[in-house]
C-alpha cells in the first residue's frame, strides 16, 4: 500500500456542487498539506497542519477548507466548486526530524469542474 | 513577484545530453533547497537536497547552490529517455513549509 493516499483518483463534478477529496497516510507524521498543480503555475499550497489541532491556510485558501479528523487523515473541500479549482491536487506529509524534512506525496486527485 | 522563479520549459534534449534545470529565488532566508523529480500522473519525488552553498553530487545527478546569487542549479550527464519527467525545484525557510517553483518539464528523445 501506497504511504500516502488519495482518493478518488479522478473526479468530475459540476459547477457549485459540494466535493471532498481524501487522503489517508501511514507514514505517521503529524504534518500533512494540501497542494494544487496547474501547469506553468507549479505546486502552491492551499492548507497545511502541523498537529490534528492545528489547521493553517496557505497562499491559495479561498474557496477551500479543510478538515484534520486524525493524525492520518486530511480531507480538503470544495464548497462550491468553480470551473478554475480544474486542477490536479495532491496531498503531502512531512517530518521535520529527517534531514531533508521527509516530504511524501500522494499520486494526486485530477479534479474537473464543468 | 515569486518567491522562487524557474523557467516552464519544456526543455528537449537528445539522450546522452548534459542538462542544466535552474531556480532563481528573492528571499535569503531560505536555507535548504530541494529537487523533485514528477513522473506523469505520480507525486513528487525528492532527488536531491542541499543544504549550503556548493555542489552535491548523487551519480549523474549534480546539485549547485550559490546562496550570494540567490541561484540554484540541477545538472543531469549522460541523460536516459527515462529522466524525461517533470523537475521542481522547492526551498524551505527554517521548519516550515515548502515553496515550489513552477516546474520544467524535460523530455529526453531517444
Amino acid at each position: 500500500d501506497a504511504d500516502v493516499t488519495q482518493t478518488p483518483r479522478n473526479r468530475i463534478t459540476k459547477t457549485g456542487k459540494r466535493i471532498m477529496l481524501e487522503c489517508s497516510q501511514t507514514k505517521g507524521h503529524d504534518r500533512m498539506y494540501w497542494y494544487r498543480q496547474d501547469p506553468g503555475l507549479g505546486l502552491r499550497l492551499i492548507y497545511y497542519s502541523f498537529d490534528v489541532k492545528d489547521i493553517n491556510k496557505g497562499e491559495i485558501s479561498d474557496g477551500y477548507s479543510v478538515s484534520r479528523q486524525a493524525q492520518a487523515k486530511f480531507s480538503l473541500s470544495l464548497e462550491s466548486a468553480i470551473p478554475n479549482q480544474t486542477a490536479l491536487y495532491f496531498c503531502a506529509t512531512s517530518d521535520p526530524g529527517t534531514r531533508e524534512y521527509g516530504y511524501t506525496f500522494g499520486s494526486g486527485t485530477r479534479l474537473t469542474v464543468v | 513577484q515569486k518567491e522562487v522563479e524557474q523557467d516552464p520549459g519544456p526543455l528537449s534534449v537528445p539522450e546522452g545530453a548534459i542538462v542544466s534545470l535552474n531556480c532563481t529565488y528573492s528571499n535569503s532566508a531560505f536555507q535548504y533547497f530541494m529537487w523533485y523529480r514528477q513522473y506523469s500522473r505520480k507525486g513528487p519525488e525528492l532527488l536531491m537536497y542541499t543544504y549550503s552553498s556548493g555542489n552535491k553530487e548523487d551519480g549523474r545527478f549534480t546539485a549547485q547552490v550559490d546562496k550570494s546569487s540567490k541561484y540554484i542549479s540541477l545538472f543531469i550527464r549522460d541523460s536516459q529517455p527515462s529522466d524525461s519527467a517533470t523537475y521542481l525545484c522547492a526551498m524551505l525557510k527554517g521548519a516550515q513549509k515548502l515553496v515550489f517553483g513552477q516546474g520544467t518539464r524535460l523530455t529526453i528523445n531517444p
